[in-house]
């Protein structure tokens, strides 16, 4: 147990759906963070959200959407989808991801099929 | 380009055996270093990080790490793997010092089996 809680651990959606995933952080860390994680492709950083207010977005497609209304929480809302998109999608959170050097804590991430 | 590279995309070793995992950044500035271990239907945790200082940096679950500049490498060791050391592996590094948001650019893995 991380701290870190991720909703649900198992999604299947269609093309044409419209989906949520939840991630809570229960560190009081302020920065938190989309992860996607893809069979035989490095994680790639997504989004970063650092005191509610985003910092980083990695070039992601509109149809993925970040929310993050407070420190604690944060949503990754879903939209017309494609099968490529499947994959373990993780949230992390920070302390402060100004200093570099801080540790990631990891949730153990929501797992994806796109049909 | 700058990358992190981990060669071994999957290692085998028997129960007690040492291990070595190996890691390779290319950046102008020596970045921060960081391994993180994932656990079978688990997240990520951190192993250890390595930012200046002693180069040879002890973490959890008796790994160690080695920095050594001029070969641009991280490699992570253990002198004695045990079953439960079965996972997957990350090299990760945040290019240092300056402007950062916290992230981290991942190797693509090493995942390691151990044979009983």
């Amino acid at each position: 147990e991380t701290g870190v809680t991720q909703t649900p651990r198992h999604l299947v959606m269609g093309m044409t759906n419209k989906k949520s995933l939840k991630c809570e952080q229960h560190l009081g860390h302020n920065a938190m963070y989309w992860y996607k994680q893809s069979a035989k492709k490095p994680l790639e950083l997504m989004f970063v959200y650092n005191f509610k207010e985003q910092t980083e977005n990695n070039s992601v497609p509109s149809r993925f959407s970040p929310e993050c209304p407070n420190s604690s929480h944060l949503f990754l809302h879903l939209h017309t989808l494609q099968p490529e998109d499947s994959a373990l999608y993780l949230c992390a959170s920070s302390q402060d991801p100004t200093s570099g050097q801080e540790t990631q804590y990891f949730g153990p991430g929501t797992r994806l099929l796109v049909l | 380009a700058q990358s992190v590279t981990q060669p071994d995309i999957h290692i085998t070793v028997s129960e007690g055996a040492s291990l070595e995992l190996r890691c390779n950044y290319s950046y102008g500035a020596t970045p921060y270093l960081f391994w993180y271990v994932q656990s079978p239907g688990q997240g990520l945790q951190l192993l250890l990080k390595y930012f200046s200082g002693d180069t040879l940096v002890q973490g959890i679950k008796g790994f160690e790490a080695e920095f050594k500049r001029s070969q641009s490498s991280f490699n992570l060791r253990k002198p004695s793997v045990h079953w439960s050391d079965a996972a997957e592996y990350f090299c990760a590094v945040v290019p240092a010092p300056s402007g950062n948001t916290g992230k981290l650019i991942f190797g693509q893995g090493t995942t390691l089996q151990v044979k009983p």
